[in-house]
Formats: C-alpha cells, structure tokens, sequence
C-alpha cells in the first residue's frame, strides 16, 4: 500500500523559533498533499493544499505567512511553522493523494502525524 | 454550507456489533470514506463508497444511500482494539475532503 512518512514525529520549540515538519510519500508520487491541524478530541482542521510546483492554497483563517508550505517535488512537502507560539501546539498531520484518471478514488494516505510542544 | 453529523460518542460491549451513522449534506458527491483514528495517531482508510449499497470488507461493513445523504459503518464481533474514533468524510463536487467531527468507540469487556 501506499505510505506517507513524516518527520519529526514529536518536537518541542521554544516559543519564537521556527519549526519544519517534511511529509514523504514513498512509494508514490503525490500530484497533491494536504496539511491538517487536530486539537484533542476534535476532527481534523484542514490547513492548506498544494499540488506540486504550485503554490499552496490555504483554507480560510489560516495565516499563509505563519505557516509556510513548499511541494517542491512528487514525494516531498513542508510545513514550516514561523515564530511559533504556545498556540501553536497541536497534532499535524499530512495526507497525500495521487490521480490516476477517471475512476480513481481520490484517497488520501496520512502520515503518522507530528505532535508539536511549543513551550 | 456543507455539514456532516454523526454522533459524538458510542459504548459498546466486546464481542457485539455496532452501527455507526453518518448523515451528510455536501455541494456534490464523489464518494463516502470512513477512516478509524485511534489516539495520538493519524487517520486510517477503513472504506469507500460511491454506489448505493453494503461494501463488507471482514468484521467492518459500510453502507451508504446517496438519495437520503446517509451512510453507516457496522463493526462486527467487536474487539477491544477497536476503541478509537471513525471518522467520516464526503468528497464533494471539488474532490475536496469534508470531514465529520469522529465518532470515539468505546468498547467494554
């Protein structure tokens, strides 16, 4: 099956610096992947979209400069967390989603996810 | 708008079997995904459906009735490692992903 990795799986940052979380696909090339955002007990919040050598589009109340998106190849995207703050905190989670054509399913394959502690 | 329900919480007992609904009203249709979570872990692809009708894949099954925007994900012969929360989510007419809120399972022996 299709796998996405994630990288790193938990980081802890000091309120101000900046934090960059990579999403993989590994066996697939990915034409999209998307970000999310999962507070507790909540569903998931999209973030943002992108498609490769485009840039993203972010979803609406999502600061496009706080939280830097780069889909530089089929297999590769970032998400870079500006100047994090307190607020910040929360469980990231990639998907990636490859298209076939006609019929295909427009699955997603998540990453495990990156729980980030900003103290 | 767009809006998917189902319900926040579910109790049931190891061994039994539990439906677990997801009413839907999206800007077009392109299919139906049901996705277990379990804690602290990313979502995983339980099913999909795109015709009306019961997909059985082992202990899990999913319906769905485009006509009434409805779809149930029916967990058989329960086992304590399927506590966690199903998420539902419609591809609309955009092939955007609209998720439900999940649905926590708990199981008890």
């Amino acid at each position: 099956g299709a796998v996405v990795s994630q990288h790193p799986s938990r980081v802890i940052c000091k309120s101000g610096t900046s934090v960059k979380i990579e999403c993989r696909s590994l066996d697939f090339q990915a034409t999209t992947m998307f970000w999310y955002r999962q507070f507790p007990k909540k569903s998931l919040m999209l973030m943002a979209t992108s498609n490769e050598g485009s840039k993203a589009t972010y979803e609406q109340g999502v600061e496009k400069d706080k939280f830097l998106i780069n889909h530089a190849s089929l297999t590769l995207s970032t998400l870079t967390v500006t100047s994090a703050h307190p607020e910040d905190s929360s469980f990231y989670i990639c998907s990636a989603r490859m298209v076939f054509g006609a019929g295909d399913t427009y699955e997603q394959y998540f990453g495990p996810g990156t729980r980030l502690t900003v103290t | 708008g767009q809006n998917i329900d189902q319900p926040t919480e579910m109790t049931a007992t190891e061994g039994a079997i539990v439906q677990i609904n997801c009413t839907y009203q999206t800007s077009g249709f392109n299919g139906l995904f049901w996705y277990q979570q379990h804690a602290g872990e990313a979502p995983t692809f339980l099913s999909y459906n795109v015709l009306d009708g019961l997909e059985e894949k082992g202990r899990f099954s999913s319906f769905l009735s485009r006509s009434k925007g409805y779809s149930y994900l029916l967990l058989k012969e329960l086992q304590m490692k399927d506590s966690a929360s199903y998420l539902c989510a419609v591809l609309d007419s955009n092939y955007q992903l609209i998720w439900g809120a999940g649905t926590k399972l708990i199981i008890k022996p």
